[in-house]
């Protein structure tokens, strides 16, 4: 199972919007709705932020959304603010009952 | 407090063995899906593995399977990772993390560090 690609970097000023992109296949990302998108601080555990393709959990703030285009899913943040400098990597279900994670992407606020 | 707590990672050569434990609190193990994921060193993370809620079915990442096992022990509310025929590729900290939410990882453990040198 090949990982999901993600860009490397994405970047933005605070208060900007920044959009993360995760593109797979028709075996993962385009046959399920099951893409979660998690954020990890240096040195901490991951903390998940979307689960099925747009939905938060409780305690996540509206600023962050998730939408998803046949193979390619998207995390966008919104209001960009200091805390959210982080990796974040996105997740999928996939067929043969695995999962399989993006390569992450490190969002730098400028 | 932390829900999910791993230990039983260290030091071991190639081709050794070694078993991960995760032990819960504040949520019944039972109930949810469990998984590993790992993280090698400056890298991104990996699915290793899942058992089911109910049926306890288990589920691995081709690169592992046939070497590590998964399994829980629902009176002890623990989940195990027996690892076994380490190469270096296994280096890496691995995560006991729940699965709450439908196919996504909810809860996740502190981690627990495997060298494989």
């Amino acid at each position: 199972q090949s990982a999901l690609t993600q860009p490397p970097s994405a970047s933005g000023s605070p208060g900007q919007s920044v959009t993360i992109s995760c593109t797979g296949t028709s075996s993962d990302v385009g046959g399920h709705n099951y893409v979660s998108w998690y954020q990890q601080h240096p040195g901490k555990a991951p903390k998940l932020m979307i689960y099925e393709v747009r939905k938060r959990p409780s305690g996540v703030p509206d600023r962050f959304s998730g939408s998803k285009s046949a193979n390619t899913a998207s995390l966008t943040v919104s209001g960009l603010q200091a805390e959210d400098e982080a990796d974040y990597y996105c997740s999928s279900y996939a067929d043969s009952d695995n999962f399989v994670f993006g390569t992450g992407t490190k969002v730098t606020v400028l | 407090e932390v829900p999910l707590v791993e230990s039983g990672g260290g030091l071991v050569q190639p081709g050794g063995s070694l078993r991960l434990s995760c032990t819960t609190s504040g949520f019944t193990l039972y109930n949810n899906w469990m998984h590993w994921v790992r993280q090698g060193p400056g890298k991104g993370l990996v699915w290793v593995s899942r058992v089911n809620s109910i049926d306890s079915v288990r589920h691995y990442a081709d690169s592992v399977k046939g070497r590590f096992t998964i399994s829980r022990d629902n009176a002890m509310n623990t989940l195990y990772l027996q690892l076994s025929s380490l190469t270096v590729e296994d280096t890496a900290v691995y995560y006991c993390v729940s699965g709450g939410y439908p196919a996504a990882f909810d809860v996740w453990g502190q981690g627990t560090t495997v060298t494989v040198s």
